[in-house]
């Protein structure tokens, strides 16, 4: 049973525009969720991360939205730049370890 | 970046013979990892340690078994390769503190299973 999943395999957006990333989690009891950005022939980065007690957390371009109620969070990038065109997984922790959704390929078209 | 590094980058075997991995770190961290990603699936956890000689099961650890003799290095075997085991593996190291568990990725082993 898949406890990360990410429904959506691929997204394309325009540059300049948002891009939102989403997310479905099965588990209550999960106490962190990341995100990471994977480039081809790379390891995956961590991206930015929000605590389970919280409902947003924002970096820069980023911003993550946390809807506990719904098992389900987002991942806004804004604005969507060229170098954003990557794979992004979503995780979330329990227990000291991290589990992975499959990903979410997004490409940022000119 | 965290001192990572996994040997070989690209490795062709044979159905039946035995592969190891390695993984290498330079930061001290006390915990590593070690992911297969496959389209469709993510990254999986094969198997993890969580010190010297200390390590534990993922979810996906049949077909494997691992080794650490020393905080630096963290190897996976594959006893008897098979081609269900062509992947790509990633090795990943945290430094945990409190419940945060930030991991940081080595760049990848392809490995294909003749």
């Amino acid at each position: 049973d898949q406890q990360v999943k990410q429904n959506s395999p691929s997204l394309s957006v325009q540059e300049g525009r948002i891009s939102i990333l989403n997310c479905d989690y099965t588990n209550s009891m999960f106490d962190y969720f990341l995100w990471y950005k994977k480039y081809p022939a790379e390891g995956p980065t961590f991206l930015i991360s929000i605590s389970s007690i919280k409902d947003k957390n924002e970096d820069g371009r980023f911003t993550v939205f946390l809807n506990k109620s719904a098992k389900h969070l987002s991942l806004h990038i804004v604005p969507s730049q060229p170098g954003d065109s990557a794979v992004y997984f979503c995780a979330a922790i329990k227990d000291d370890k991290i589990i992975f959704g499959k990903g979410t390929r997004l490409h940022i078209l000119p | 970046d965290a001192g990572i590094t996994q040997s070989p980058r690209h490795k062709v075997t044979e159905t039946g013979t035995p592969v190891t991995l390695r993984c290498h770190q330079t930061e001290n961290h006390r915990y590593m990892y070690w992911y297969r990603q496959d389209p469709g699936h993510g990254l999986r956890l094969i198997h993890y340690s969580y010190g010297v000689k200390d390590t534990d099961k993922g979810e996906v650890s049949d077909g494997y078994s691992v080794s650490r003799s020393k905080t630096e290095d963290f190897l996976l075997t594959l006893e008897s390769a098979t081609s269900s085991q062509t992947s790509v593996y990633f090795c990943a190291i945290s430094d945990q503190t409190g419940t945060w568990n930030e991991q940081f990725f080595g760049p990848g082993t392809r490995l294909t299973v003749l």
